[in-house]
């Protein structure tokens, strides 16, 4: 199984500022995914994040708001841009093994005022 | 495209009492099915999957699943909880679908009371 970090593993954020989350993963994957878990809720995939080429975004989110970076096979950032309180949430990256066990980061807690 | 239905948003049981959480899947694909866990302000962990073989699937924590794809569900079961079962659990399903991705159901609350 993948070890997989987070950085900040939490923040507050003032309204229309960004925030860049970072995920190190602690061998190369080829899959790495950015979810949202918002309060009380499941997990929402964000996106895939595509080493090399850009990123795979799902129906509701975008790049303008959602821009990810994936320079590696072992590292990926996701920035929330131009936040609102509706951003505050758990996100959390992850990694899908070949059998497509998802490994999950600790999650980082955004709270927007 | 696929979908998860967890019946059961909370589930209140008493500690040593058994416990079956419920999820239903569809999917116009093959799948692979998932059960995991998360404990009070921890990230998520795999609790069971399902890819194929043996319908039954068995776990961590003495828990286990049973693949039943005529009714194409995948509950999830433990005869005898703890305390310390006491979490969210999300039943997930993995198809491809022009890429490999995971759905999410909406959660179970297991409460174990003493």
């Amino acid at each position: 199984s993948a070890v997989i970090s987070q950085k900040p593993s939490r923040d507050i954020c003032q309204r229309g500022t960004s925030l860049t989350i970072q995920c190190q993963v602690d061998s190369q994957v080829t899959m790495m995914f950015w979810y949202r878990q918002q309060p009380g809720q499941s997990l929402t995939l964000i996106a895939t994040a595509n080493q090399g080429s850009e990123a795979t975004y799902e129906s509701g989110f975008v790049i303008d708001k959602f821009p990810i970076s994936r320079p590696n096979l072992t590292f990926s950032t996701l920035t929330v841009s131009n936040m609102s309180p509706e951003d505050s949430s758990i996100y959390l990256c992850s990694v899908s093994s070949v059998e497509e066990t998802q490994y999950f980061g600790p999650g980082t807690r955004l709270l927007v005022l | 495209a696929q979908s998860v239905t967890q019946l059961d948003s909370q589930v209140p049981v008493f500690e040593e009492a058994p416990v079956e959480l419920r999820c239903n899947y569809s999917s116009s694909v093959s799948v692979y099915l998932f059960w995991y866990v998360q404990y009070p302000n921890q990230g998520l962990q795999l609790l069971l999957k399902y890819l194929s073989g043996s319908t039954l699937v068995k776990g961590i924590n003495g828990f286990e699943a049973e693949f039943n794809k005529s009714q194409t569900s995948f509950h999830l079961r433990k005869p005898s909880v703890h305390i310390s079962d006491t979490a969210e659990y999300f039943c997930a399903v993995s198809g491809y679908t022009g890429g490999f991705k995971t759905i999410f159901g909406a959660g179970t609350r297991l409460f174990v009371k003493a």
